[in-house]
């Protein structure tokens, strides 16, 4: 059974940096063809992928924000984290973590964290 | 900026039939863009329902099917369930990125 948790601050600041975590179970992320990718919804908005970050450690980031998000994973305790510099209020939203398999997508979601910047 | 465009909201009877679909600024989309398709009700996390296409996961009902269409991905709901009313992305895989759509308010009426 996979299931993924994100967890981090709930209100950052301006011009903060911003770090969450993605604990995840039910598969390894040092199995070939896993990842696990970060995508956030602004209240009353549509879905924004952010970064993903693969088995091998492959880093693919979204282009307009690839200045400012760094992904990593921590194989050993079930871990993605990413950090998104110099926060700003159309930062808000709810920020989900997802498991990925090369060509199936983003099948497994976590239930999301909403993170305020103000 | 890769835009992927849906439309913004449709309405259906129940019982029905609806096609959504999901276009790319690029060009036409084809099975090399994995399109993947994704039901949110309020509240809620998406949930996956299509990926490369065509392909349901092995929790999504019959009713939903994944097709290309004139050159766009398309999502059909046959027999549309009362439960169906929800928002609806796609997801477009464009070589080292990821793009989802607008997403489509779908209502069920």
């Amino acid at each position: 059974q996979i299931t993924l948790k994100e967890s981090g601050p709930t209100l950052v600041k301006p011009t903060q940096t911003l770090t969450l975590t993605c604990t995840f179970s039910g598969f390894s992320l040092s199995t070939s063809g896993v990842g696990v990718g970060w995508i956030r919804q602004p209240p009353g908005k549509a879905l924004e992928w952010l970064a993903l970050i693969y088995w091998d450690d492959d880093k693919r980031y979204s282009p307009s924000l690839k200045s400012r998000l760094t992904i990593t994973k921590d194989t050993s305790k079930n871990h993605v984290m990413l950090t998104m510099t110099n926060l700003d209020p159309v930062d808000t939203a709810t920020y989900f973590c997802a498991h990925s398999t090369l060509g199936a997508g983003f099948d497994y979601w976590g239930q999301g964290t909403l993170v305020t910047v103000s | 900026q890769t835009v992927v465009t849906q439309e913004p909201s449709l309405t259906v009877s129940p019982g029905g039939t609806v096609t959504l679909t999901c276009a790319s600024s690029t060009g036409a989309v084809t099975s090399a863009y994995h399109p993947n398709w994704f039901q949110q009700k309020p509240g809620q996390a998406p949930r996956a329902l299509i990926y490369s296409t065509n392909n349901r996961h092995s929790w999504t009902p019959a009713r939903f099917s994944g097709s290309l269409l004139g050159g766009k991905a398309a999502l059909t709901l046959s027999g549309v369930q009362p439960e169906d009313e929800a928002d609806y992305y796609c997801l477009i895989y464009y070589g080292s990125t990821v793009v989802f759509g607008g997403g489509t308010k779908l209502t069920v009426l």
